[in-house]
């Protein structure tokens, strides 16, 4: 089982900054079937980015996912009020798939 | 638009089997381009991935809850559907319904809370 570990467990910053979220996997993602997810408090998640990289759609291009292997990275590149969110990453490219523990960003 | 509900019993009893549905609408569940799963997030912590389904009834599950689970997809009602045996408290959680395609998990079900409890 691939564990995925993200850093760091909370994150603190203000609006207009720049977020920077980590996903390191147990081993390497096969093809970079790394997604990225954000859920607000009584809601269910959303898909944010897929293969690492592709934004779904409807989000924003201030959201973007770079990485392969082993190393993942999602980037906010200016904080807007509703980014604040808990962070997932998943891989789906090995059986099981696994999510990660999360990422709290949180308003400075 | 794709939306997806869970619906079943909020309560469940310890040892007792836990059985949601989750209803397609807006979309067929025999398409050929996705999956269909569930996904469970206890109270305050990370999501687990439970399984899936294709439309012809081929399965998938995490091995760690294998021995429990069993999903299944009735196509004609543009449903699918998730038994958990033997519960305990710490199968306690919102559990999801989501579509799995190409863009992996990208509809999901507005979830909801199973509480195992006597």
């Amino acid at each position: 089982e691939i564990v995925l570990t993200q850093s760091p467990g909370t994150l603190s910053l203000s609006p207009g900054e720049r977020a920077t979220l980590s996903c390191r996997a147990s081993q390497s993602v096969s093809s970079s079937y790394l997604a990225w997810y954000q859920q607000k408090p009584g809601q269910a998640p959303r898909l944010l980015i897929y293969g690492a990289s592709s934004r779904a759609t409807g989000i924003p291009d201030r959201f973007s996912g770079s990485g392969s292997g082993t190393d993942f990275t999602l980037t906010i590149s200016r904080l807007e009020p509703e980014d604040f969110a808990v962070y997932y990453c998943q891989q789906y490219g090995s059986s099981p798939v696994t999510f990660g523990q999360g990422t709290k960003l949180e308003i400075k | 638009q794709l939306q997806l509900q869970e619906s079943g019993p909020g309560l469940v009893k310890p040892s007792e089997t836990l059985s949601l549905t989750c209803t397609v609408s807006g979309g067929s569940i025999s398409s050929s381009s996705y999956y269909w799963g569930w996904i469970r997030q206890p109270p305050g912590k990370g999501l687990e991935w439970i399984g899936s389904i294709y439309y012809s009834g081929s399965t998938y599950y995490n091995p760690s809850l294998k021995s429990r689970v069993t999903i299944s997809v009735d196509t004609s009602k543009n449903q699918f559907s998730l038994k958990l045996s033997s519960v305990t408290a710490a199968d306690t959680a919102v559990y999801y319904c989501a579509r799995r395609g190409a863009a992996d998990l990208d509809y999901w079900g507005q979830g909801t809370l199973v509480t195992v409890s006597s």
